[in-house]
Order: C-alpha cells, then sequence, then structure tokens
C-alpha cells in the first residue's frame, strides 16, 4: 500500500541553524500538507501546496518556513533560522484532488530537536 | 475559528472494555469529522469520518455519529484489544477550506 516517508525521523539542531524536513507524498497525490505538533499540545496545520505553490497557510508560518517541490517526488520543509520553540514533531501530508472528503494520508513525522 | 475539544488522557482499560472517547467540536458551516489512530512510531491513520449530521462513521469496530444538535463525534467500540494502544485524534475540516483542526489527542492503554 503506497504510504507518505519523511525523512529523518529525528533532527537535531542548534538554535540559529537551518533545517530542512523531507517528505515523499503518495506519488499521484497533488495536495500536500504539513503539520507540527508541540509535545503535550495539538497537532497545528501549518501549511498547504498546490501546483507549485502555497494554497493555504497558518499564521505559525512565517518568513522563517518555506515549502519546496524541488522534483517529481520530494517535498520539503525549510526552517531558515530554527528557535528552540521550533521544537516539535512535523508532519507531511498529502491527498488527492478526487475523491471526498479528500483524505489525507500522513508521514510517520519528523522529530525536531532544537538545543 | 474552528476548533475541536477532546477528552484529556490517558485512558487505561483492560481489555475487552467499553471506550469511549469523548469529542466536541467548534465550527462555522458544516465541517466533516474525523478520528485519526496513530500507533507508536507511525504517522496519523484515519481511523472513521463523518461528513454530515447523523453519519455514522466505523472502522475496525470503532464508531462514532456526528451530532449536530451536541456539536459531538465521539468515539466508541464495544470491546477493546491490547492491539488499539495507541494515540486518538479527532479533526475536523470546516467548509471549503482543506486543512485539518485537531484536538490534543488521547492516549489510550489496553492491559491485557
Amino acid at each position: 500500500e503506497p504510504e507518505v516517508t519523511q525523512t529523518p525521523s529525528h533532527q537535531v539542531t542548534q538554535m540559529g541553524q537551518e533545517v530542512i524536513l523531507r517528505c515523499v507524498p503518495i506519488s499521484n497525490h497533488l495536495y500536500f500538507y504539513w503539520y507540527r505538533q508541540i509535545l503535550g499540545q495539538k497537532v497545528e496545520f501549518l501549511v498547504s501546496f498546490y501546483n507549485n505553490e502555497i494554497s493555504e497557510k497558518s499564521e505559525i508560518f512565517d518568513d522563517q518556513f518555506s515549502v519546496e517541490r524541488p522534483d517529481g517526488s520530494n517535498f520539503t520543509l525549510k526552517i531558515r533560522s530554527t528557535k528552540l520553540e521550533d521544537s516539535a514533531m512535523y508532519f507531511c501530508a498529502s491527498s488527492t484532488l478526487a475523491g471526498v472528503p479528500y483524505e489525507q494520508y500522513f508521514g510517520p513525522g519528523t522529530r525536531l530537536t532544537v538545543t | 475559528g474552528d476548533s475541536v475539544t477532546q477528552m484529556e488522557g490517558p485512558v487505561t482499560l483492560s481489555e475487552e472494555a467499553f471506550l469511549t472517547i469523548n469529542c466536541t467540536y467548534t465550527a462555522t458551516g458544516y465541517p466533516s469529522l474525523f478520528w485519526y489512530v496513530q500507533y507508536p512510531g507511525e504517522g496519523l491513520q484515519l481511523l472513521l469520518k463523518a461528513t454530515k449530521a447523523d453519519d455514522k462513521g466505523s472502522n475496525k469496530g470503532f464508531e462514532a455519529t456526528y451530532r449536530k444538535e451536541t456539536t459531538s463525534f465521539h468515539l466508541e467500540k464495544g470491546s477493546v484489544q491490547v492491539s488499539d494502544s495507541a494515540v486518538y485524534f479527532c479533526a475536523l475540516r470546516g467548509g471549503s477550506a482543506r486543512q485539518l483542526t485537531f484536538g490534543s489527542g488521547t492516549q489510550l492503554t489496553v492491559l491485557p
């Protein structure tokens, strides 16, 4: 069964460093998403991406965040200058255009630890 | 804005016990409602969904009914198994939006 994959599973970085989290969505999906979950808190929407541009974004997704689909398979989230409060589990998801109600398939997550 | 309030955990039950995890929501319009499950070390998996009032979603013995009058979507299972141990998330998608709004998750542990 097709699945969303994410790498790395755990990333440790120092405050102020740039990180790139990688995702490979399901191959025939057209919408891509990033969510995050700070430990003990809710899963929060960050951004959605369709047709090579951002479709929607939350207020969390400020100028230090960016997303890219650099090739036909990868979808990346870049955090330009990490802060301690960026420590969280980051989930990638994808969905097709067709089908109601556009079920989102999630990856296993990348745990980001900023020290 | 949209929000989901979920029963606080953790919840610990014995095998074959009855499970209820409460979920209520606030949303404009007519949202679609979901339960996701996360097993240890894995991603979020859709467990069941309901797209309109009075719909009942069901899967793997779990059920939830979309109650518009009480803005609720409580998850139930008549007889839990050890393999049901996981974190359960209630979520909604409101109106024309594609993104999901999640509850805080409920950790369920089922003991043999």
